[in-house]
């Protein structure tokens, strides 16, 4: 069971270029999540979404993009890359159902803006 | 909107004390509360919700409280041991939506 996979591990941009951050996972969870996470802070929410087609803001969505067209997939997009997105950014999903269950993380993106 | 503030940033204490983290939440009261292991370089990973009829909640040697009244949840890490050393998330849902996290607090145990 692979669970929450997040693609790539590692990642330098230089200012101004694009990418996609990817996220799948297997559980056919209802809900899915992208935090950022800069040094001694804890997570911030970027988007979020609560099912196929349906995304919403986070606290700091400004210069990201996200779709959700299946269940198992969330990327994330970063367009016009800045230094401010330097940062490490995890991808997490759970279960609506009560909307009481853990929530399970990705192995993390480094994410290295020059 | 919902904030969650972790009062303290680091802990350090001795092997065999027992850990006391807090967490607390401003305007509504969510329906549960969770805590969350991270470990350097790694996603966190979970331990344990407490909801918010529940008062205590045990795992093996971790225990969380929820106050609603006190708008606080507090983590107990008992007999603490050296493996115990982490950064340890509070969560809970915005509006009953996102998953929001707190700072964190970071945990050291020495021997």
């Amino acid at each position: 069971n692979a669970g929450v996979t997040q693609t790539p591990k590692f990642r330098i941009l230089k200012i101004g270029q694009s990418m996609t951050l990817q996220c799948t996972q297997d559980m056919n969870h209802n809900y899915m999540y992208w935090y950022r996470q800069d040094p001694g802070m804890g997570l911030k929410l970027i988007y979020y979404s609560v099912g196929a087609g349906i995304t919403d803001k986070g606290e700091v969505p400004n210069g990201y993009n996200v779709s959700r067209s299946t269940t198992e997939d969330f990327p994330l997009r970063l367009e016009l890359a800045a230094p401010s997105q330097t940062s490490v950014y995890f991808c997490a999903s759970n279960y609506l159902q009560g909307r009481n269950t853990e929530a399970f993380f990705g192995q993390g993106t480094r994410l290295t803006v020059v | 909107s919902q904030k969650i503030e972790q009062n303290s940033e680091a802990l350090n204490i001795q092997e065999g004390k027992t850990a006391t983290l807090t967490c607390n939440y401003t305007n509504y009261s969510p329906a549960y509360l969770q805590w969350y292991r991270q470990d350097p370089g790694r996603g966190p990973v979970f331990l344990l919700l407490i909801r918010e009829n529940e008062k205590e909640k045990r795992k093996e040697r971790l225990k969380v409280t929820f106050d609603t009244t006190l708008k606080q949840s507090l983590f107990h890490i008992t007999a603490s041991q050296p493996a115990d050393s982490a950064t340890y998330l509070c969560a809970l849902d915005q509006a009953g939506t996102a998953l929001i996290f707190g700072k964190g607090t970071t945990l050291s145990v020495s021997s």
